[in-house]
């Protein structure tokens, strides 16, 4: 069974950019979240979505999007990069029923 | 909102030794989970635990949570090298439906040979 896959796994950007990652759940998972990981920070909240709806959302600015698709794959986009945004981006998946939720491997982004 | 506290942050441990790993949090919350994340990997899913009094063991790693005390704890027995990694509690906030975690801060275990 296919794990849930996040592209790219790294990235490299320049303050004031932006960027778009990718998350693909495990089949059959309705809900998506997203989580920021940093050192200073450690793991915190960005969003989830459900059914193609923004069900939940963190204390992150309006830079910080995101969005679900039919098929459940979810992308989440910041645009005008900043230095502290640096961070792994990880994306969970879960069934939604308490059972514990499904992490990819993360994307590495670094902000230049 | 729903804080979660871990204690210690860092711990170095002999192979052999046994030791706990305490997830105090700030409000209720109806389950727990435990997470583990190996250098540069994403989190691996260790035990949810669902009600006050719940004890879920695998290999050497044993949760339990008091919800009366707002506490779980992660005992290690007889730690190995390949127990060496960052290990997280986190529970769900009560205001929110969902799959929202709130996470504590990890604490980062190393076992030494």
């Amino acid at each position: 069974k296919a794990g849930v896959t996040q592209t790219p796994r790294y990235l490299i950007k320049t303050r004031g950019q932006q960027v778009t990652l990718s998350c693909s759940p495990i089949s059959g998972h309705r809900s998506v979240s997203w989580y920021q990981q940093t050192p200073g920070q450690g793991l915190q909240f960005l969003f989830e979505y459900f059914s193609e709806t923004q069900r939940n959302k963190g204390n992150f600015p309006g830079r910080f999007s995101g969005r679900q698709f039919s098929n459940s794959r979810s992308e989440m986009n910041v645009s005008t990069l900043e230095l502290g945004d640096s961070a792994l981006y990880l994306c969970a998946s879960g069934r939604d029923n308490g059972s514990p939720l499904h992490f990819g491997n993360g994307t590495r982004l670094t902000v230049t | 909102e729903l804080k979660v506290e871990q204690n210690p942050l860092f711990l170095s441990m002999q192979e052999g030794k046994n030791y706990t790993i305490y997830c105090n949090y700030s409000t209720t919350s109806d389950r727990l989970y435990w997470y583990r994340q190996d250098p540069g990997k994403s989190l691996e899913s260790l035990f949810v635990l669902l009600s006050n009094g719940a004890v879920k063991q695998e290999g050497r790693l044993m949760a339990s949570l008091d919800t009366k005390a707002r506490l779980s704890t992660l005992h290690i027995t007889a730690a190995v090298h390949d127990l060496s990694a960052t290990y997280f509690c986190a529970g769900p906030p009560k205001e929110t439906s969902g799959s929202r975690l709130t996470f504590g801060e990890g604490t980062q275990l190393t076992v030494n040979p």
